[in-house]
């Protein structure tokens, strides 16, 4: 089946890129969505934005001025870069399938997640 | 952009009870909502679409309902694994956004 992993390091400091990738196991990436979904710790769940296999984008508009989502279909993956970051931005990062057509089908298939640090 | 605002934030409950959590949209969504439960250390797993539809696997003990403005999510016998957060999450314009969450704890 298929399965998803978000891979990227663990640490960044502040003002610099975040850069996570997501891998697609089990499955072919196109023809789908793909979203990424933060959460800090103890909080709720926050969208970060979503892209299709053509590279069409669809991003959260408070953070849409520093968020760049990115796929490359012949390696299954999709990626996401987040510039300028602040220890706000501290927080696991989950990929996830995500399924649209004439119904929203939900976010049905999740990685495991990633947690991310920024500090110094 | 759309708030969806979840109540109650935290409910206790006992093992068997029927329990229902609601998600109000600040504006409407037609059936573009979707339920998700989870666990700590845990990804979200995705348990109701399209305001209604289970997903499959899911037991039949979930259930949503409702359009527009005003959904319900109901657990109609709640067993020791349904204790978790609860999140809703909407789909407008292309665009998303979740819930602030719902804690079912064990009373």
């Amino acid at each position: 089946q298929v399965q998803l992993q978000e891979s990227g390091p663990g640490l960044v400091k502040p003002s610099e890129t975040l850069s996570l990738t997501c891998t697609v196991s089990g499955g072919f990436i196109d023809t789908f969505y793909w979203s990424w979904t933060r959460q800090p710790a103890g909080k709720a769940l926050e969208w970060i934005g979503r892209i299709y296999s053509s590279g069409n984008t669809h991003y959260n508009p408070s953070l849409q001025s520093r968020v760049t989502l990115s796929v490359d279909t012949s390696k299954n993956q999709f990626s996401l870069k987040l510039n300028s970051v602040t220890a706000a931005d501290t927080a696991v990062y989950y990929c996830a399938r995500d399924a649209m057509g004439t119904y929203y089908y939900g976010m049905d298939i999740w990685g495991q997640g990633t947690a991310v640090t920024v500090s110094s | 952009d759309i708030q969806l605002t979840q109540s109650p934030s935290f409910l206790s409950a006992s093992v068997g009870d029927r329990v229902t959590i609601t998600c109000r949209a600040s504006q409407g969504i037609s059936s573009y909502l979707a339920w998700y439960q989870q666990k700590p250390g845990k990804a979200p797993k995705l348990l109701i679409y399209a305001a209604s539809t289970l997903q499959s696997g899911v037991p039949s003990r979930f259930s949503g309902s409702g359009s527009g403005t005003d959904f319900t999510l109901t657990i109609s016998s709640l067993q020791p694994e349904d204790f978790a957060t609860y999140y809703c999450q909407q789909l407008n314009s292309y665009l998303s956004g979740f819930g602030q969450g719902t804690k079912l704890e064990i009373k």
